[in-house]
This record gives structure tokens, C-alpha cells and sequence, in this order.
């Protein structure tokens, strides 16, 4: 168990839906990151928080937007969806100064049918 | 820029056999370097991680990396493979300054009884 917690674990709504879907990162960690995982694009980096700022942008598509609270938790939100969203969504945190290995959380998998 | 190159997208090992699993990366300066693994349905778990100090690194299960600036590999190794060792592994890198981790296209290892 590494400490990062991730709900809901399974999802599956239709296409052109909204969902969000939210992660606890590891108590202390100020970092959180949002990966995507697919059979054909692999795990892809999507984006990193820290303490409530947005810090780095990989292959976020515009209609995926997250945030940060300033209890450090994370939401990304993906909108109109498509059947190409379909996919795992990995959130993992980090204590963010001086220490960069990631702890990543069990994941939610979307299905978008 | 980052990349990370796994050769061998999938590796068949027999049991008790050699693991060697590859790992290359290409950056003007070394980066940090870690090994992740994925079992079936979770999310990744940290193996082992290089920085600075001794280039052979040694992690969780058995498994152990040596860092080679010449080489510019970081592969990782298990003198003798278990049934259990059956996943997904994972080599990313990230740089000193950054905070943004790329990870390689995954080897899927295999452990023959």
C-alpha cells in the first residue's frame, strides 16, 4: 500500500459525459501527478501539482482540467468524453523538494462505451 | 530532451534463471533513475531509484540496477527469478532540475515454471 488512495476505482459512462475523478496523496506529500495509462499510448504524463499550483503539463488534452485543494487532494476532470479516454488514470504524489520518486495510487479505469 | 528506451517488450525467463531487464536513457546530463513495477490490476510500485553515490543499486524483491554513465543505461537485474517476479516493469528517468517523470514503454516479464 503506498499510501495514495484514488476513488472510484471503476467508472464507466457513456461517451460525451463529464466524470472526475479524485485522489488523497500520501500524508505530507505536496506533489500529485496524473498519469494516463493505455494499451497504445502507454503511461503518459498528464500533469503535476504542488501545494495547490500547477507546476508541470505533459499530454493533457483541453478537455481534462485538475486541481488541487488546499487539504493537498486532487481532482481531474475529463469532459466530453470519447471512446479514446477509455483507459487507467494513475495518480501518484511526492514529497515535491529535494525528493522525486513517486508513489502511485491503485488507479481508476474508465471505460467510455 | 528526456527519453527512455526499454529494449524488449516482453522477456521469458525460467525459473531461477538470470532476470535482465534494459533500460537506456539519453539525456546531456545524467539524470535520476528509477525501476517500477506493475502487477496485473494495480498501480506501480517502486523498485529501486539512483541519484547520486554507489552506481549498483539495490531494491526491493532482490532486484538491483548499476547505473553506467558510459553506457547511459541503467538496466536492472535479479539473479534468479521467481514466479512471483511475473509483471510489467517500468524505467523512467527525471531530471535534476525538473520534476516531470518519463518512463519507458514497459517489458513485460515473464517466469516459466
Amino acid at each position: 500500500d503506498s499510501g495514495v488512495t484514488q476513488t472510484p476505482k471503476h467508472l464507466i459512462t457513456a461517451t460525451g459525459q463529464r466524470v472526475t475523478l479524485r485522489c488523497s496523496p500520501r500524508s505530507g506529500d505536496l506533489s500529485v501527478y496524473w498519469y494516463q495509462q493505455s494499451l497504445d499510448q502507454g503511461l503518459q504524463f498528464l500533469i503535476q501539482y504542488y501545494n495547490g499550483e500547477e507546476r508541470a503539463k505533459g499530454n493533457i488534452l483541453e478537455r481534462f482540467s485538475a486541481q488541487q485543494f488546499p487539504d493537498l487532494h486532487s481532482e481531474l476532470n475529463l469532459s466530453s468524453l470519447e471512446l479514446g479516454d477509455s483507459a487507467l488514470y494513475f495518480c501518484a504524489s511526492s514529497p515535491g523538494t529535494g525528493s522525486y520518486e513517486q508513489y502511485f495510487g491503485p488507479g481508476t479505469r474508465l471505460t467510455v462505451t | 530532451a528526456q527519453s527512455v528506451t526499454q529494449l524488449g517488450s516482453h522477456v521469458s525467463v525460467s525459473e531461477g534463471a538470470l532476470v535482465l531487464l534494459r533500460c537506456n536513457y539519453s539525456s546531456s546530463v545524467p539524470p535520476y533513475l528509477f525501476w517500477y513495477v506493475q502487477y496485473p490490476n494495480q498501480g506501480l510500485q517502486l523498485l529501486l531509484k539512483y541519484t547520486t553515490g554507489a552506481t549498483l543499486v539495490k531494491g526491493i524483491n532482490g532486484f538491483e540496477a548499476e547505473f553506467k554513465k558510459s553506457e547511459t543505461s541503467f538496466h536492472l537485474t535479479k539473479p534468479s527469478a521467481h514466479m512471483s517476479d511475473a509483471a510489467e516493469y517500468f524505467c523512467a528517468v527525471i531530471r535534476h532540475t525538473g520534476n516531470q517523470f518519463y518512463f519507458g514503454t514497459g517489458t513485460s516479464l515473464t517466469v516459466i515454471p
